[in-house]
């Protein structure tokens, strides 16, 4: 059974970046897509972006189009998201999800622990 | 871009039937899908392509989905099944979107 096990805990500073990282273990990681979406303390879940590793191309949502950066390491099995010009408002749990898709249905079927981001002065 | 909306809370008693809408323009012409969240954990797939359960959520658990709505059903609610409920659906244009989430209350 795949899992998705993701890095630590982060406290920014506004302005900075934030690099988390996603590593799938105990299954394929090449040939499915692997998204990242966000949730606010208190909020709802949010999309970013995802990419397919095998092919190494990425999209994201608008709202985020400029500052986030979602790449993959096959040889790794790891995925990362880079988010740049933090400021108070991205502090949140940041979630990898694999991505089940068949024909135009997708759905995220396995999630990471999730990654909590603090940006604070 | 596309939205879907949620109800913020539903409150239900325990052995009765809970439903949760999830509204957006057109959806029942997209495939929606529901996760199951708990305080302080990851997000859970229950219900995908409208009304298709993975594999251990239970048979209670039951989705569709037509016109400009899309439901969760759960009969027969446990106390175990308060949690938040988030529907989510993927749209040409906006790519993965998700609802507001509700907050589901066994009293």
């Amino acid at each position: 059974q795949v899992q998705l096990v993701q890095s630590g805990a982060e406290v920014k500073k506004p302005g900075s970046s934030v690099k988390v990282s996603c590593k799938a273990s105990g299954g394929t990681f090449s040939n499915y897509a692997i998204s990242w979406v966000r949730q606010a303390p208190g909020q709802g879940l949010e999309w970013m972006g995802g990419i397919i590793p095998i092919f190494g191309t990425s999209n994201y949502a608008q709202k985020f189009q400029g500052r986030v950066t979602i790449t993959a390491d096959e040889s790794r099995s790891t995925a990362y998201m880079e988010l740049s010009s933090l400021r108070s408002e991205d502090t949140a749990m940041y979630y990898c999800a694999r991505l089940y898709s068949s024909g135009a249905s997708h759905a995220f079927e396995i999630w990471g622990q999730g990654t909590m981001v603090t940006v604070s002065s | 871009s596309y939205e879907l909306t949620q109800p913020p809370s539903v409150s239900v008693s325990p052995g009765q039937t809970a439903s949760i809408t999830c509204s957006g323009d057109k959806l029942g012409d997209k495939y929606a899908c529901w996760y199951q969240q708990k305080p302080g954990q990851s997000p859970v797939l229950v219900i995908y392509q409208d009304t298709k359960r993975p594999s251990g959520i239970p048979e209670r658990f039951s989705g569709s989905n037509s016109g400009n709505t899309a439901t969760l059903t759960i009969s027969g609610t446990q106390a175990m099944d308060e949690a938040d409920y988030h529907c989510q659906a993927w749209d040409s244009s906006t790519g993965v979107v998700f609802g507001g989430g509700t907050k589901l209350t066994v009293l």
